[in-house]
């Protein structure tokens, strides 16, 4: 089974904190994903990457940054927290198919509070 | 052109009932569609999916049907139970556009009475 690995299931941190969230998966998938999950907002993609040291921008990556040095490892940043980064974050993987499009196989997300 | 939506928001069924969830998307070169089903506290986990060269997928009590003229796509549960209350996203993808991203529905709570 695919597992994907999210270092911290609950995060409390301060405003103007660098906040790192860190998502490692076991299946050498080339592709991962982070999204923040909001009530009635559904998934949102931060940022994604399809390579070591690749990265693009998804839907809402204002605030948030991202590395991925090793293939296995994906990390979230925030930069300079703040309250409206308060939110659940969920780490996502995937192979490259060859011709058709794949599933994403999620981590059990890191619920993340900002005071 | 990219979004999914879905419906209901909520849903309220009885045990033994057969749960439906509807999406629709404007996207016709999207080549996949899986459903996911989520738990409190739990990440989302694929719970079946289909391609658009068929009509109907059925996974034991799950079935997905698929309407590639109406660009609608939908989750039927049948005999439902309290087990399945849970969230459930319907997503679609496109293969080759932004590898593989899903482009998720907004999400539906289930909720099964016993």
């Amino acid at each position: 089974d695919v597992k994907v690995t999210q270092s911290s299931r609950y995060l409390v941190k301060r405003t103007g904190e660098k906040v790192f969230l860190e998502c490692v998966q076991d299946m050498d998938h080339e592709n991962m994903f982070w999204y923040r999950q909001d009530p009635g907002l559904g998934l949102r993609l931060i940022y994604f990457s399809y390579d070591v040291k690749m990265k693009e921008k998804g839907d809402i990556p204002e605030g948030y940054s991202v590395s991925r040095e090793k293939k296995e490892r994906f990390s979230l940043i925030l930069e300079s927290a703040s309250t409206n980064q308060t939110s659940m974050y969920l780490c996502a993987s995937s192979p490259t198919g060859l011709g058709t499009s794949q599933p994403q196989h999620f981590g059990d997300g890191t619920r993340l509070s900002i005071l | 052109q990219q979004q999914v939506k879905q419906s209901p928001q909520s849903l309220i069924v009885q045990k033994g009932g057969i749960s439906i969830i509807n999406c629709a998307y404007e996207n016709t070169a999207f080549d996949y569609f899986p459903w996911y089903q989520q738990f409190p506290g739990k990440g989302p986990a694929l719970l079946i999916a289909i391609r658009p060269d068929v009509s109907e997928k059925k996974e034991g009590r799950f079935t997905i049907s698929f309407n590639k003229s109406a660009k609608q796509f939908s989750l039927h549960i049948m005999d439902s139970q309290p087990g399945d209350s849970a969230t459930y996203f319907c997503a679609a993808s496109l293969y080759g556009g932004s590898q593989g991203n899903l482009i998720f529905g907004k999400g539906t709570k289930l909720s099964v009475k016993p």
